[in-house]
């Protein structure tokens, strides 16, 4: 199993211009999330999903926009790229649960560059 | 809402030595789960310890351990024999049971093992 792979790795970007990450897992999960990582403030939840056709906001949503569309995919867009958007960008998935543990299964993250 | 808070944004350790990283957090519900993720230089989280909220019993895995204290709202985490591999960020998490939350994370601590 690949496990969660994001889709590039690596992205510079100019202010203006649009992009799509992807995140794709095999594990069969019906969670997936969207996180940015800037320095000094950990991981910040952007978008999240808790199955196909569904979306929910995080708590730094804007300049961003999410689909679910299949299962195993969860697309995170950027409309008009601004410096502000430089950041890595970290995808996640799991199972449902009606309990605490929830483990989050991480990408390797995708380090994107807006100039 | 729920937050946390990790006081420590760098940490110095000896080799074979244990050191603790501090977490504390902040909710209502009673029902909670709490997670430590560990972030090497290459860039990707791994999962090491997960405390539930009526866990009677402290976690253990390996060399990392939970010193979880409720009443306190802390959830540091331990890591006894430090190694030079050790040397990495690490991130306190939380999930609240109440609305079905994804992970909230700390702000992380840098933890450089020194030979």
């Amino acid at each position: 199993n690949a496990g969660v792979t994001q889709t590039p790795k690596f992205r510079v970007l100019k202010t203006g211009q649009s992009m799509t990450l992807l995140c794709a897992q095999d594990m069969n999960h019906e969670y997936m999330y969207w996180y940015r990582q800037d320095p000094g403030m950990g991981l910040r939840l952007i978008h999240y999903s808790v199955g196909e056709g569904t979306t929910a906001k995080g708590e730094v949503p804007d300049g961003y926009n999410v689909s679910r569309l299949k299962k195993q995919n969860f697309l995170l867009g950027l409309e008009s790229a601004a410096p502000s958007q430089t950041s890595v960008y970290f995808c996640a998935s799991s199972y449902p649960t009606s309990l605490p543990y929830n483990e989050q299964f991480f990408g390797p993250g995708t380090r994107l560059t807006v100039l | 809402a729920q937050k946390i808070t990790q006081t420590q944004p760098g940490m110095f350790v000896q080799e074979k030595e244990a050191v603790t990283l501090d977490c504390t957090y902040d909710t209502s519900d009673p029902s909670y789960g709490l997670f430590w993720y560990k972030q090497p230089s290459s860039g990707e989280m791994i999962f090491l310890i997960y405390q539930g909220s009526y866990d009677q019993q402290n976690a253990t895995e390996g060399r990392y351990s939970l010193n979880f204290q409720k009443a306190r709202k802390s959830a540091n985490l331990v890591i006894s024999a430090s190694q030079l591999g050790d040397s990495a960020m690490y991130f306190c998490a939380m999930r609240e049971l109440r609305g079905n939350t994804p992970l909230v994370f700390g702000k992380g601590t840098r933890l450089s093992v020194i030979a």
